[in-house]
């Protein structure tokens, strides 16, 4: 079974600290997604990657940035955390471009509280 | 640009009853489509997908979706609802987009099932 691991699952951090939320996939998936979800709003593709140091922006990327530096780490940064950052993030791979119809794979989850 | 409608924010069934999560989708070019399940705390689950190969998609726990494509519509049925099928619902599409595997995902369906 593919497993994403999100290394946290419950943050508190105070507004203006720099916070990581790390995920590790083992599959050897080359895509990799890090989302928001937020009640009523499903979820919503923050950032992308498909290929190790390879980044791409999704529909809300303000306020944060990412980090791939190995093939199955992907690392979601938020540089100075604000209180609208408080949020459910969720990590998901999946394998490379070749297909749009890959099975994305999920984390369980970090829930994130900026105080 | 694709999109996806869930119709119901929130849907309950008695246990026994048919489970009807209705999901219509927008997109320009041929998609795959995808329901996924969360429980609370954790993250998604695949329970089916759409990949062309036939239109009546048979998943995990039952469930069950049928793609039309006059109707743009992709709705998940499952025949008697259980107690533990008491989750939110997220309907995705997903397409090719400048090389890369677009996924889009509906606002989600919280379903409860009443004993």
């Amino acid at each position: 079974d593919v497993k994403v691991t999100q290394s946290s699952r419950y943050l508190v951090k105070r507004t203006g600290e720099k916070v990581f939320l790390e995920c590790v996939q083992d599959m050897d998936h080359e895509n990799m997604f890090w989302y928001r979800q937020d009640p009523g709003l499903g979820l919503r593709l923050i950032y992308f990657s498909y290929d190790v140091k390879m980044k791409e922006k999704g529909d809300i990327p303000e306020g944060y940035s990412v980090s791939r530096e190995k093939k199955e780490r992907f690392s979601l940064i938020l540089e100075s955390a604000s209180t609208n950052q408080t949020s459910m993030y969720l990590c998901a791979s999946s394998l490379g471009a070749s297909s749009s119809g890959n099975t994305i794979y999920f984390g369980e989850g970090s829930w994130l509280t900026v105080v | 640009a694709q999109s996806v409608t869930q119709l119901g924010s929130h849907v309950s069934v008695s246990e026994g009853a048919l489970v009807l999560l209705r999901c219509n989708y927008s997109s320009s070019v041929p998609p795959y489509l995808f329901w996924y399940v969360q429980y609370p705390n954790q993250g998604l689950q695949l329970l089916l997908k759409y990949t062309s190969a036939a239109t009546l998609v048979k998943g995990i726990n039952g469930f069950e979706a049928e793609f039309k494509k006059s109707e743009t519509s992709f709705h998940l049925t499952k025949p008697s609802a259980h107690m533990s099928d008491a989750a939110e619902y997220f309907c995705a599409v997903s397409v090719r987009s400048g090389g890369y595997q677009k996924v889009t995902f509906g606002t989600g369906t919280k379903l409860q099932v009443i004993p």
